[in-house]
């Protein structure tokens, strides 16, 4: 997980109540991503930022937001928790675009618990 | 949806042995990529595969892609303990969306 820092790494939080997981590189990577793993499901993309400022949705966005104000950081919000999205959250900083692969390093994840 | 479905979900054989892990995914690809997951981690870039090869080696990693069947093998050979995990295979679109696509992974077990 060398240069990419997940925080927190473990949230217990309740229904309706705003979080936020903060994903921070120090590779000066231009792609950024959130996932969310499930028993079942995979990875799933929620989120994806291309630069400063600059976000997309994946197949996963509905009751989350994004920001990147700076190249080293990238917020993942739940303005509402709900149950469902009780998940493992993994960032991932893409590494390999300057070859014209797309290979991604993953933190090691945020565990988030919605009661 | 899923872009990559994996075959089998789990896999569970004894150290020594060959284990491969099947891909298929639904539309045209850039590349195809292996990542695997240990219990806990986060995901760890194995190997890649663009869409003009066919055959990749990496160690003891073998990956094969047929594009006309849409779809990609993971073959591990001489298998140890250590490569028990999970692994996943992930697509590039050839649209160029800026989007990896992961399938549900295939839980493999090696039995000392």
């Amino acid at each position: 997980d060398a240069g990419i820092t997940q925080s927190p790494r473990h949230k217990v939080t309740e229904t309706g109540t705003p979080v936020t997981l903060r994903c921070h590189q120090t590779e000066n990577h231009r792609y950024m991503y959130w996932y969310r793993q499930d028993p079942g499901h995979g990875l799933r993309l929620i989120h994806y930022s291309y630069g400063v400022k600059d976000t997309d949705k994946g197949e996963v966005s509905d009751g989350y937001s994004v920001s990147r104000s700076k190249t080293e950081d990238f917020l993942l919000t739940l303005e509402s928790a709900t149950s469902s999205q009780t998940s493992v959250y993994f960032c991932a900083i893409e590494a390999g675009q300057s070859s014209g692969a797309n290979v991604l390093t993953f933190g090691a994840g945020s565990r988030l618990t919605v009661l | 949806s899923q872009q990559g479905e994996e075959d089998p979900q789990a896999l569970s054989i004894q150290e020594g042995e060959n284990a491969t892990m099947n891909c298929s995914y639904k539309t045209s690809i850039n590349n195809l990529q292996w990542y695997r997951q240990n219990s806990g981690r986060g995901l760890v870039h194995l190997i890649l595969i663009r869409s003009n090869e066919r055959e990749k080696h990496s160690g003891r990693l073998r990956v094969t892609l047929d594009t006309s069947k849409k779809s990609s093998s993971l073959l591990i050979t001489a298998s140890r303990a250590a490569d028990t995990a999970s692994y996943f295979c992930a697509t590039y679109g050839s649209s160029n969306t800026g989007k990896l696509i992961f399938g549900q992974g295939t839980t493999l077990q090696v039995k000392p």
